[in-house]
């Protein structure tokens, strides 16, 4: 079964850091591009950031350019994000999320359950 | 960046019952627009990719149809299960953005 397991989420104050990972499963991870999605309590979505299946090309949304790093380690079936410098707005659900297509930015066909992170003093 | 404008934002309707979604961008994505469907506490789920490709286990009662710059999402004959929120989302241009949903009520 092809499956995607956030974790890392939890309460930070502002300023603070945060590493979140996702754990992949089921499918071939190092031929997709990943991304990070996430959505405010109530909100709608919202792209947070993309990598390349190699990990040579990576996309940030502006919000979050300077202060988050996307990142992926082939070998072990994990994708990560390091958030650093977290606002009160950054607070969210954090969705993990496969592109569809092998070789070519896609459709995120599978998504995790999410993670949780709530940034507040 | 490109901004997706869904309407309506809610709409009320019964089991049975025709719906048109919209979908509009600020500029041409040509055919690069996909729509998810998220219930209440769970992740989004493809529905549609590229305008009007139905994902994998998605009822042929949904369809998508537009290019460039106008997109639908229709479902012919709404079944319990399809109340929801739907958000079209373009895959067609750096930042990737999602529109604000419509949301399916009964």
């Amino acid at each position: 079964e092809v499956q995607l397991l956030e974790s890392g989420g939890g309460l930070v104050q502002p300023g603070g850091s945060l590493r979140l990972s996702c754990a992949a499963s089921g499918f071939t991870f190092s031929s997709y591009a990943m991304s990070w999605v996430r959505q405010a309590p109530g909100k709608g979505l919202e792209w947070v950031s993309s990598i390349s299946a190699s990990g040579g090309s990576t996309y940030y949304v502006d919000s979050v350019k300077g202060r988050f790093t996307i990142s992926r380690d082939n070998s072990k079936n994990t994708l990560h994000v390091q958030m650093n410098s977290l606002r009160a707005e950054d607070t969210a659900v954090y969705y993990c999320a496969k592109d569809l297509t092998v070789g070519r930015w896609d459709a995120f066909d599978i998504w995790g359950q999410g993670t949780m992170v709530t940034v507040s003093s | 960046e490109i901004v997706l404008t869904q309407s309506p934002a809610t709409l009320s309707l019964s089991p049975g019952e025709r719906v048109t979604l919209s979908c509009r961008a600020s500029q041409s994505v040509t055919s690069h627009l996909v729509w998810y469907q998220q219930k209440p506490g769970q992740a989004p789920r493809l529905f549609i990719y590229e305008a009007s490709n139905r994902a994998t286990g998605i009822p042929a009662r949904f369809s998508g149809s537009g290019s460039g710059t106008d997109f639908t999402l229709t479902i012919s004959s709404l079944e319990p299960e399809d109340f929801a929120v739907y958000y079209c989302q373009q895959r067609g241009i750096w930042p990737l953005t999602f529109g604000g949903g419509t949301k399916v009520e009964l």
